[in-house]
């Protein structure tokens, strides 16, 4: 079946450790996004890439690293400067048009301890 | 800079009753609209989507939506709510930059059914 996977869907830290959330598609989409949910504000956007080898900062990169070496795969790492990092974490693909639809994974909830 | 505002919070229906999530969004060109529905601790799914043509959009699980360029607004609608439909919903509004494409996404309206 083609989809978006994120794993795991619950992960815990202790505070000052960074984590790396996994995400990886098998629908053949160019971009790649990562947002951040809290409750009450909507999602906001941490990274995209719309190509291999290359990826933007969102409204929120502080504290959040990005990789994307290969197609399939966006991994986002919340580092210990990420102050809040409390949160429900979505990935989401497109295909390369503006009117093209994202599809989001089942999101990975992270808590910080 | 691209705005949406979802001014409703929380909206209670009864069940068989009809429903109108309002959406205004703040865009210089001609926007491209989305509305997505989130059921707890799941990701987003599409329930429609305008970027042409007809105003009039049809999505899918019997949802509409209007677009009214006058109004900035892409108000969501539903003749007739079922319990099932009972779930968070987003309006966004996708731009273009230098660097690709991206959603802006308002914060979001829970809708709950009563029986």
């Amino acid at each position: 079946d083609g989809g978006i996977t994120q794993s795991p869907k619950y992960l815990f830290r202790k505070e000052g450790q960074n984590v790396t959330l996994s995400c990886e598609q098998n629908l053949n989409h160019d971009a790649m996004y990562w947002y951040r949910q809290d409750p009450g504000q909507g999602l906001r956007l941490i990274y995209y890439s719309q190509i291999v080898n290359d990826f933007q900062k969102g409204d929120i990169a502080e504290g959040y690293s990005v990789s994307r070496e290969k197609k399939e795969s966006f991994p986002l790492t919340v580092t210990s400067a990420q102050k809040n990092p409390t949160a429900f974490y979505l990935c989401a693909s497109s295909p390369q048009a503006l009117e093209d639809t994202q599809y989001f994974g089942p999101g990975t909830r992270l808590t910080v301890l | 800079a691209q705005s949406v505002t979802q001014p409703d919070i929380h909206i209670t229906v009864s069940e068989g009753a009809s429903l109108e999530l309002r959406c205004n969004y703040s865009y210089g060109a001609t926007p491209y609209l989305f509305w997505y529905v989130q059921s707890p601790g799941q990701g987003l799914q599409l329930l429609l989507k305008y970027f042409s043509g007809d105003t009039l959009v049809q999505g899918i699980k019997g949802f509409e939506a209007e677009f009214k360029r006058s109004q900035s607004s892409f108000n969501l609608r539903k003749p007739s709510v079922h319990w099932s439909d009972a779930a968070e919903y987003f309006c966004a509004v996708g731009s273009q930059d230098n660097a690709g494409n991206m959603l802006t996404f308002g914060g979001g309206t829970r809708l709950m059914v009563k029986p």
